[in-house]
């Protein structure tokens, strides 16, 4: 089945503690994105990936990382988290060669950071 | 800043009644503009999407009306049904980004 699988589903975490959220899809596409969705602002685009080993920011990128040393995953990582990183996040993929267009999103992460 | 501005927050519509939400953009760089749908506890899923090549696009029940000079496109969901209650995005992409609306919830009441 061609999904894009994030881990965890939901996570409590404190202050300044290093976390990671992997995503991984199985479709062979080539870009890769994260969103987080807060009530009132929509998604709003964290960093994307147009391919291997080609990252760059979104809209709101502080406070967060990301690589792409594979295609099919494209992990995000908080190296200190904070609670106004406290949101719901979205991976998703494409695989237009135009960017995002035709996403398939993950099921979502909640993060709770307190 | 809203880069996309989407309206009405939240809208109820009668089963069988057309729902509308709008959204304006700002960018002219803008050139893909797509409508997602999201159920509770759910990523969102596309829905429809059109160029500014043409002015409407229809799939089913669901038709984008989209307005160059404007810079206004719209989303009519034709027959609304109970089924179609969810958070609808519309967005803009300009090929490397993409760029939500605020979200609009919609309630079909049976």
């Amino acid at each position: 089945e061609a999904q894009v699988t994030q881990n965890p589903r939901y996570l409590i975490t404190v202050t300044g503690k290093k976390l990671t959220v992997t995503c991984s899809q199985n479709m062979n596409h080539e870009y890769m994105s994260w969103y987080r969705q807060d009530p009132g602002l929509g998604l709003r685009q964290i960093y994307y990936s147009m391919n291997v080993e080609v990252t760059d920011k979104g809209d709101v990128p502080e406070g967060y990382k990301v690589s792409r040393k594979e295609k099919r995953n494209f992990p995000l990582i908080l190296e200190s988290p904070s609670p106004n990183q406290t949101s719901l996040y979205f991976c998703a993929s494409s695989l237009s060669y135009r960017g995002p267009e035709k996403l398939f999103f993950g099921s979502g992460t909640q993060l709770s950071v307190l | 800043q809203q880069q996309v501005k989407q309206s009405p927050q939240s809208l109820i519509v009668q089963k069988g009644g057309i729902s509308i939400i709008n959204c304006a953009y700002e960018n002219t760089a803008f050139d893909y503009f797509p409508w997602y749908q999201q159920f509770p506890g759910k990523g969102p899923a596309l829905l429809i999407a059109i160029r500014p090549d043409v002015s409407e696009k229809k799939e089913g029940r669901f038709t984008i009306s989209f307005n160059k000079s404007a810079k206004q496109f719209s989303l009519h969901i034709m027959d609304s049904q109970p089924g179609d209650s969810a958070t609808y995005f519309c967005a803009a992409s300009n090929g490397n980004k993409l760029v939500f609306g605020a979200g609009t919830i919609l309630r079909v009441k049976s």
